[in-house]
């Protein structure tokens, strides 16, 4: 166990909905980031937080947009939903200084249809 | 932009075998290398990492990894594998001055160990 939590662990969404996904980092932990695993690949960063703000972003577009709470859980909120979405959105914390170790939650599956 | 490629993308094996994962990145600044493992059903786990010094890291599970800088090569090994390996290997990449600090994962190895 890593003590990253995320929830939920299953979603079915319809395509243009809204959704947010919710993680919380192991104790400890100063920053949260958000990775995208498409079936068959591997994971592809989104964003990542330090002390509530953005602190890097990989491309994805201004839809995919988040938010760290001053207690260190995070939330990653995607707008107008389309179908290639459909994938598991992983949650990592760590700790600044440790050289980019990053500890991850099991995911949230997400299927829009 | 930085980008992590995995030799095989399907590796099937008996036990005590020897496994060797290829994994070649593309940046050239200073970098800390990682294996994460991904059993099935269970979360991606830290199998070893490469931060500096002695090119060659231990990690759990006898796992073993190699940096080879002028080959931009992170390969991992393992001497005689079990039924147990049998998960999906990543590579991953963190560039040291990237803003965040930010892992670039390659696509990932299965590996499926026959008993």
């Amino acid at each position: 166990e890593t003590g990253v939590t995320q929830s939920p662990t299953h979603l079915i969404k319809t395509r243009g909905q809204q959704v947010t996904l919710r993680c919380s980092s192991q104790s400890g932990h100063n920053t949260v980031s958000w990775y995208q695993q498409a079936l068959g690949q591997g994971p592809q960063f989104i964003f990542q937080y330090y002390r509530e703000e953005e602190n890097g972003r990989g491309n994805f577009p201004p839809r995919f947009s988040g938010l760290q709470f001053p207690n260190y859980s995070s939330e990653l909120n995607v707008n107008a939903l389309e179908l290639d979405d459909s994938a598991l959105y992983l949650c990592a914390s760590s700790l600044v200084g440790q050289g980019g170790i990053q500890y991850f939650g099991a995911g949230t599956r997400l299927s829009v249809l | 932009a930085q980008s992590v490629s995995q030799h095989n993308h399907h590796v099937i094996l008996s036990e005590a075998a020897s496994l060797e994962l290829g994994c070649n990145y593309s940046y050239g600044g200073t970098v800390n290398l990682f294996w994460y493992v991904q059993y099935p059903g269970q979360h991606l786990q830290l199998l070893l990492k490469y931060f500096s010094g002695d090119p060659l890291v231990k990690g759990i599970k006898g796992f073993e990894a190699e940096f080879i800088k002028s080959k931009f090569s992170f390969n991992l090994r393992k001497p005689s594998v079990q039924w147990s390996d049998t998960a999906e290997y990543f590579c991953a990449v963190n560039q040291i001055k990237a803003a965040g600090n930010k892992l670039t994962f390659g696509g990932g190895t299965r590996v499926l160990v026959k008993p």
